[in-house]
């Protein structure tokens, strides 16, 4: 089955700064890869998602990038805000809507006022 | 987007007892949806998937018979832990796929179960 490996298990960066959170998986069947902020004590919400036909997407001062060759995609934050302060799930699945996400470990990001 | 909501939000009981937590989807319906589990600081990991109107189909490694789910409309889905134990203390998520089928999963507030 679909192995998703998420990096790093905690970001610290200041405000105003980017980060970059990256994964990979193994299935090269995937071809839909959603990214979901967590707070705590609180479902996950989807904040952006990519498909396989496509190499980049950008919302606001969120983007994502895919590389299928490698096999690896990455969220990208722009302007930090304390807010963005989250656990950042990554996750792949072959995209049919019956077809369950495989989710990477998690990113506890933080932001430095 | 899609609204997925849980309930209740969190529960305590004894150990022994069952528990049932709920899931709707408010503003579409749902033929299949999801119970993840997440143990404090982890990953989701999917316990089953919930097809309106059949069988649960469930993941290698979670018992069946212990958390029992029932997807009897197209718009709930429940989840029963029964003679629940300590180590079933968790947060528990669902989510639901629009039908659409194009893969966007909606994920409800989760319920964090507590047994003493």
């Amino acid at each position: 089955g679909e192995n998703v490996e998420q990096h790093p298990s905690t970001l610290s960066v200041q405000e105003g700064d980017s980060a970059v959170i990256k994964c990979t998986y193994s299935d090269s069947a995937s071809n839909y890869f959603p990214w979901y902020k967590q707070e705590l004590g609180k479902g996950p919400q989807l904040i952006i998602d990519i498909r396989s036909n496509v190499g980049e997407k950008k919302d606001q001062r969120i983007a994502v990038t895919l590389n299928k060759t490698a096999k690896h995609f990455s969220l990208h934050i722009t302007e930090t805000q304390p807010e963005d302060s989250a656990v950042y799930f990554c996750a792949a699945s072959k995209g049919g809507g019956a077809d369950g996400l495989t989710f990477g470990k998690g990113t506890h990001l933080i932001i430095q006022p | 987007g899609a609204v997925v909501s849980q309930h209740p939000s969190w529960v305590i009981c004894k150990s022994g007892t069952s528990v049932k937590i709920e899931c709707r989807s408010l503003d579409f319906q749902a033929t299949t949806m999801f119970w993840y589990r997440q143990f404090p600081k982890q990953s989701l990991m999917l316990m089953a998937t919930s097809n309106e109107g059949s069988k649960a189909t469930y993941e290698q490694g979670v018992e069946k018979d212990k958390f029992l789910i029932n997807h009897a409309s197209l718009t709930l889905s429940t989840l029963t832990v029964t003679s629940a134990h300590p180590e079933d203390s968790s947060f528990y998520i669902c989510s639901a796929s629009l039908p659409s089928g194009h893969g966007e999963l909606f994920f409800g507030e989760g319920s964090r179960l507590t047994v003493l």
